[in-house]
Formats: structure tokens, C-alpha cells, sequence
């Protein structure tokens, strides 16, 4: 078993829904969680981190944690189609770790 | 200013070979990963470095693959042998700071391919 699972997708929506994205993890030392935005041919970028569990909400992207139940997710409010990528889940175990796990990734799909 | 850059962005390379990949982080970032990363998967760690040392290479698949930064700055992936096993996309980024969760910047990666 993956220490990260994420559906791969792919997904496929209209521009203007709401899309959530989630991640399922194993490790309870995880405690900072990220989200990376990948286009095609492109390196990931950071989107949104949090630590530990609660909401962190940045203009129409929100990101939830919920450390008992091992889940994070990701909300995206009025999609774009600018919001066409892959995004990654990843996580750390500590602060001065630096070493990512990242989930598989869902590609993600918003038709005009 | 200039983000991370790596090179070559395309290597192809016969099986039993070795290669040698380059990675150029952001000036004055102090910490520098290598990842690899499948087609359709998530980037897979591999190895860090603060400065010159190697901090965690925990990642690294065998002993046929190693990375030096010896200078601090520009750092070498370096794969022995390559088998087909070896083919994928291989990932740099760099941060600020190794003592803290900065942000990771992620550099255009070298597509490997073994034949």
C-alpha cells in the first residue's frame, strides 16, 4: 500500500463548478500537506499548504485537513478553464524534513 | 529571475550506460532535491542536499545511482549502468532553507529514456 493514495482520474467538468480533489494517507507523522498544480510538460507548482488539521482558504481554492480520518482535500470554487492541470497531494512528516511524498496525481479537466 | 534549470531536458541512452544529469537551483537557494517521476505518477524522492552535504538519500533505488553538489550550488544525478528500469522523468527543485517547509520550486526535469 501507497504511504499517499489519489484518484488518478481523469476528471472532467464545466467551467464554473466546484471541484474537490482528495488524498488518503497512511502515516500519521504527516503533518504539513501541500498542493501542487502541474500543466502539461511543466514542473509542479505549490498551490496551498497547511499544517496539521483545519481550512486554509486562498480566493477560490480551500484546502481541508482532517488528521483523525487521514484525508485531505482540496476545493476549487467557480472553476476556470485555466484551472486544467494535474494536481498533486504531498506531504511532509516534519518541518525540517524536506522530503515530499506526493500522491499519483488527479488530472483534472474544466470545459468552457 | 531565473527559476531552476536542468539539463539535458532530453537524454536517451543505451542500456549499460552511464548518464549524467545536471541541476542549476535558483541563486542562493541553500537546499536542492532530485525526484523522479513516472509517467502518470507523482514525483518519487530520491535525495536532498543543504549546501554541499547530502542530507537524506534515502531514495536512491541502488547504488547505481548517486548525486554530488560539491560547490553548493550546481548538483550532478549521476546513473550507473542504466537499465530500462531507469527510464522516466527526473526532477530537480531547491528551496531557500533545509530548516524549514519553504516552498519547493520545481524545475523543467530531464526526460531519460533507456533503450
Amino acid at each position: 500500500q501507497k504511504e499517499v493514495e489519489q484518484d488518478p482520474g481523469p476528471l472532467s467538468v464545466p467551467e464554473g463548478a466546484i471541484v474537490s480533489l482528495n488524498c488518503t494517507y497512511s502515516n500519521s507523522a504527516f503533518q504539513y500537506f501541500m498542493w501542487y498544480r502541474q500543466y502539461s510538460r511543466k514542473g509542479p507548482e505549490l498551490l496551498m499548504y497547511t499544517y496539521s488539521s483545519g481550512n486554509k482558504e486562498d480566493g477560490r481554492f480551500t484546502a481541508q485537513v482532517d488528521k483523525s480520518s487521514k484525508y485531505i482535500s482540496l476545493f476549487i470554487r467557480d472553476s476556470q478553464p485555466s484551472d486544467s492541470a494535474t494536481y498533486l497531494c504531498a506531504m511532509s512528516a516534519s518541518q525540517g524534513a524536506q522530503k515530499l511524498v506526493f500522491g499519483q496525481g488527479t488530472r483534472l479537466t474544466i470545459n468552457p | 529571475g531565473a527559476g531552476v534549470s536542468q539539463s539535458p531536458r532530453y537524454k536517451v541512452t543505451k542500456r549499460g550506460q552511464d548518464v549524467a544529469l545536471r541541476c542549476d537551483p535558483i541563486s542562493g537557494h541553500v537546499s536542492l532535491y532530485w525526484y523522479r517521476q513516472a509517467l502518470g505518477q507523482g514525483p518519487e524522492f530520491l535525495t536532498y542536499f543543504n549546501y554541499e552535504a547530502q542530507q537524506d538519500k534515502s531514495g536512491l533505488p541502488n547504488d547505481r545511482f548517486s548525486a554530488e553538489r560539491p560547490e553548493g550550488s550546481i548538483s550532478t544525478l549521476t546513473i550507473q549502468r542504466t537499465e530500462q528500469r531507469d527510464s522516466a522523468m527526473y526532477r530537480c527543485a531547491s528551496s531557500v532553507s533545509g530548516f524549514s517547509l519553504d516552498e519547493q520550486y520545481f524545475g523543467p526535469g530531464t526526460r531519460l529514456t533507456v533503450t
